[in-house]
Parts: structure tokens; sequence; C-alpha cells
């Protein structure tokens, strides 16, 4: 079936704006994961969802990153009052599940959002 | 805190060479290794470890993990160009659904 999706794929806003990214996980899997990868580094944990629930969102930044996930399938990215430092590369994954510590928790990627903030 | 470290961070070969890449970590309560390819956009999943001393195979590609020693390399005999990539190591820990990341090494194949 198909992939982890995410749109859009390139973002470009100014300073202090609101901006939403979204995020279609592979069908079936109940688990989600947001990440924040700056050029040049490996990816950074921001929030993990299990259904509809944020289980651990202890890696996002500040309160100005919010995610929600109000059906257990798309999530939501929304990043408040943006600066020059939240350019990235915003990749979301999900796994079949979270806990199982099998096969069943690999997580796959999608192709990422980049936001530029100018 | 958790943490990985890969090297080389960058490494150019040529064309039908062999290549190891290294993952070294310190993490609390380790469950598994991952790595993965990342070529332009999406991370690509290669391999997860999670018993010390199995090798993992994919054509030519393959991995071990040493979980004494905490570290895992990844292998890639007869290269070729379409493996130049930025491969990515990661370990999941038990408790956290969350992968750690290392910062990549950048493999690049010449002809």
């Amino acid at each position: 079936g198909a992939g982890v999706s995410q749109t859009p794929s390139n973002k470009v806003t100014e300073k202090g704006k609101y901006v939403e990214l979204r995020c279609d996980p592979i069908s079936g899997h109940t688990a989600l994961y947001w990440y924040r990868q700056s050029l040049g580094q490996g990816p950074e944990f921001l929030i993990y969802f299990q259904g509809t629930g944020a289980a651990d969102d202890s890696g996002l930044p500040n309160d100005r990153f919010f995610a929600v996930r109000p059906e257990g399938s798309v999530s939501t990215l929304k990043i408040q009052r943006t600066e020059r430092g939240d350019s990235a590369m915003y990749l979301c994954a999900s796994s079949l599940t979270g806990t199982s510590g099998s096969d069943r928790d690999t997580q796959y990627f999608g192709p990422g959002t980049r936001l530029t903030v100018l | 805190e958790d943490k990985v470290v890969q090297s080389p961070l960058s490494l150019v070969v040529h064309e039908g060479d062999t290549v190891t890449l290294n993952c070294s970590y310190e993490v609390t309560n380790f469950r598994s290794l991952l790595w993965y390819k990342q070529e332009k956009k999406a991370p690509t999943f290669l391999f997860m470890l999670t018993s010390s001393g199995i090798e993992k195979k994919s054509g030519r590609l393959s991995s071990i993990l040493d979980k004494k020693e905490l570290f895992s390399i990844l292998n890639i005999t007869a290269t070729q160009t379409g493996d130049s990539a930025v491969y990515l190591c990661a370990v999941s820990p038990w408790g956290a659904q969350k992968l750690v990341f290392g910062q990549g090494t950048r493999l690049t194949i010449n002809p």
C-alpha cells in the first residue's frame, strides 16, 4: 500500500506567522511520530502518538509547537509565531505498533516538509 | 542522556569498493538499533537489530550488533553509485517510543 505522505513538501513563511504541517500515516498504523532534521544532522524526536493521544511530547522544543491526531490517523503539526530557528526538515513516521519490541515497531518515514522561515 | 555517534561523518570511495560504517551508542534500557538510508528526503529502513552477534543481510548490505561493546557496523560490498546517500543509525530504548539518531555518515561512490 501507500507509504507515509506529508504535505506540503515545501513551505516558506515569514517570521511570526503560523504554519500547519500534515502527515498521513500508513493505513492501519497506530503509532505516529514527528521528528525535526536540521541540515547535516540526524532527525530529532518531537512527539509520539499512540492512537489519538500524544503519549510522549517530551521533544517539543517549546509551547509554540503543538500537534494533534484527532481521529487516530492523520496528524497535524502546528507551529505558532515561527522563528528563523524553526527552519528545518520536518519528518513524520508511522509504525504498526509502538510498544511490542518487535519488527512491528519499525518506523517508516515520509518524505518530509522542508520549512523555511524568512 | 541517550547518545549515538557515527563514524566517519563522510566517506568517498570508488565504485566496487567495500565500505564499513560505524555506529556506537550509549542508551539506558536498549531495545533495538536501526539503520536507515537517506538519499534525498525520506529515510528508508534497512535493518533492525535486537540481538548481539546476529548478522542481518540484504543483498550487498549487512549489519551486525555488539551489545557488549555497544556498537554496530554496516557493511556494503561491491558498492555502486546508487549507494551514495546518508546512512543513519538510531537506537530505540525501552519505555520511550522514539528513535535517537546519530549524525549520519555521508557516503559518496564515485564511478
